[in-house]
């Protein structure tokens, strides 16, 4: 059976410091890891993919194939990164998607 | 991104009766749209899978004759909770993509709530 499994409920950190999301899975194929960003009062958005391998607000992802692991990082949070971040599986290409339980961030001053 | 958009926001309703939600995409042909469930502080679930012109496809554990899905168009899916109770009390969250193998982009979502 195929699982997402996000750790920490709640991340604080403050402005400027470094952030690190975990993510880990189980699933017995090749899948598409992704992370979606929900901010306040808005709807959920893609913020990374991990076969584009690109840094999107200065957010970067690896899939680690070994440890199963999709951890999101960011050397220097800011107070617009605070919202909720989701880690998603898809085990098609942008398939159906199977969420983590979620990790709220906030950055204070 | 594309346009998802997602009717009502917010909705309340009685008990035993049924609540139609509708999901659009406003600038692209949606031949995919997904429902997604979420309770309070949770994540969100996956109900269904629809295709256009096809029956949806459910997921386990999902009462497809409690939560009727409708994809009759391309930029048109609605689910309808039929004879709600308060445990039905949820947020409804759809999203849509195009062809196969592109981003499902999703909507705003939908607060039901059942008195």
């Amino acid at each position: 059976a195929q699982r997402v499994t996000q750790p920490e409920k709640l991340l604080s950190v403050f402005k400027g410091a470094p952030v690190e999301l975990k993510c880990n899975y189980s699933y017995s194929g090749s899948p598409e890891l992704f992370w979606y960003v929900q901010y306040s009062r808005q709807r959920l958005q893609l913020l990374l993919r991990h076969i584009s391998r690109e840094s999107i607000k200065g957010f970067t992802a690896d899939l680690n194939k070994g440890e199963t692991s999709f951890h999101l990082k960011k050397p220097f949070a800011q107070e617009e990164d605070s919202a909720m971040y989701y880690c998603a599986l898809s085990a098609r290409s942008w398939g159906k998607l199977q969420f983590g339980a979620g990790t709220q961030v906030v950055v204070t001053p | 991104g594309a346009v998802v958009s997602q009717h009502p926001s917010w909705v309340i309703c009685k008990s035993g009766t049924s609540v139609k939600i509708e999901c659009r995409s406003l600038d692209f042909q949606a031949t995919t749209m997904f429902w997604y469930r979420q309770f309070p502080k949770q994540s969100l679930m996956l109900m269904a899978t629809s295709n256009e012109g096809s029956k949806a496809t459910y997921e386990q554990g999902v009462e497809k004759d409690k939560f009727l899905i409708n994809h009759a168009s391309l930029t048109l899916s609605t689910l309808t909770v039929t004879s709600a109770h308060p445990e039905d009390s949820s947020f409804y969250i759809c999203s849509a993509r195009g062809s196969r193998g592109t981003e499902a982009f999703f909507g705003q979502g939908t607060r039901l709530t059942v008195v």
